[in-house]
């Protein structure tokens, strides 16, 4: 079945480090792949989507690059700010209605 | 910004109450999402709605229920709340029509304390 599998928090950085977040999915077919971000408190919030391969999805700072060849969709900032501490989920969405979510990380930006 | 949004955003209720969640969308999206999120941080779909009057169970078992008679509210009603129902409730919601690669919207969450 569809899997999606994050690597596990939490990530703790100081301001301005280089952040990855590494995921990387199962599927049948070609998915639909998603970053979202939940601050505290919040729901969640799209931050990135690429819908085929080699597509790469940025936004404030934050890019990530579909990789067919090793089913992966990295999350990778190169400046974290204390304001991007929060939890980033990896999802992925096939032909079918769901989304299946991976199991999120928990990013620690200190100033 | 998405315009999903979901009452009462805090919740503490003594066992055995029933309670009703409520989410709204006025995007015009056909599908709707309840997802129970845990501690821990991990989501769990708990039910989904193609389009009014069409309710399925999601990969989690809930003794929660849904009713979707309009399209912009999909409720979430607890019979019998308990202990064990204490957790974070997310609504979400997609359009259709074009294809898979468009996103969910998510409320703010429900945070729900049984007592």
């Amino acid at each position: 079945g569809n899997s999606v599998t994050q690597m596990e928090g939490p990530v703790t950085l100081s301001e301005e480090a280089f952040l990855t977040i590494n995921c990387t999915y199962t599927a049948t077919g070609y998915p639909s792949l998603f970053w979202y971000v939940q601050y505290p408190g919040e729901g969640l919030q799209l931050l990135l989507k690429a819908t085929k391969a080699d597509d790469k999805g940025s936004n404030k700072g934050f890019e990530a690059t579909y990789r067919k060849e090793t089913t992966s969709f990295h999350l990778e900032k190169g400046s974290v700010q204390v304001s991007d501490s929060a939890v980033y989920f990896c999802a992925l969405r096939t032909g079918g209605f769901k989304t299946i979510f991976g199991a999120g990380t928990r990013l620690f930006v200190k100033a | 910004e998405a315009d999903i949004y979901q009452t009462p955003r805090y919740l503490v209720i003594g066992t055995g109450k029933k309670i009703t969640l409520e989410c709204s969308q006025t995007m015009g999206h056909d599908k709707m999402y309840w997802y129970q999120q845990d501690p821990g941080m991990e989501l769990h779909l708990i039910h989904y709605s193609y389009g009014v009057n069409s309710t399925e169970k999601g990969d989690l078992s809930s003794e929660s229920t849904v009713s979707r008679i309009r399209t912009e509210h999909f409720p979430l009603t607890l019979e019998s709340a308990r202990p064990s129902h204490t957790s974070q409730y997310l609504c979400a919601s997609s359009v259709t029509g074009t294809g898979y690669n468009t996103e969910a919207f998510f409320g703010q969450g429900t945070r729900l304390t049984v007592v």
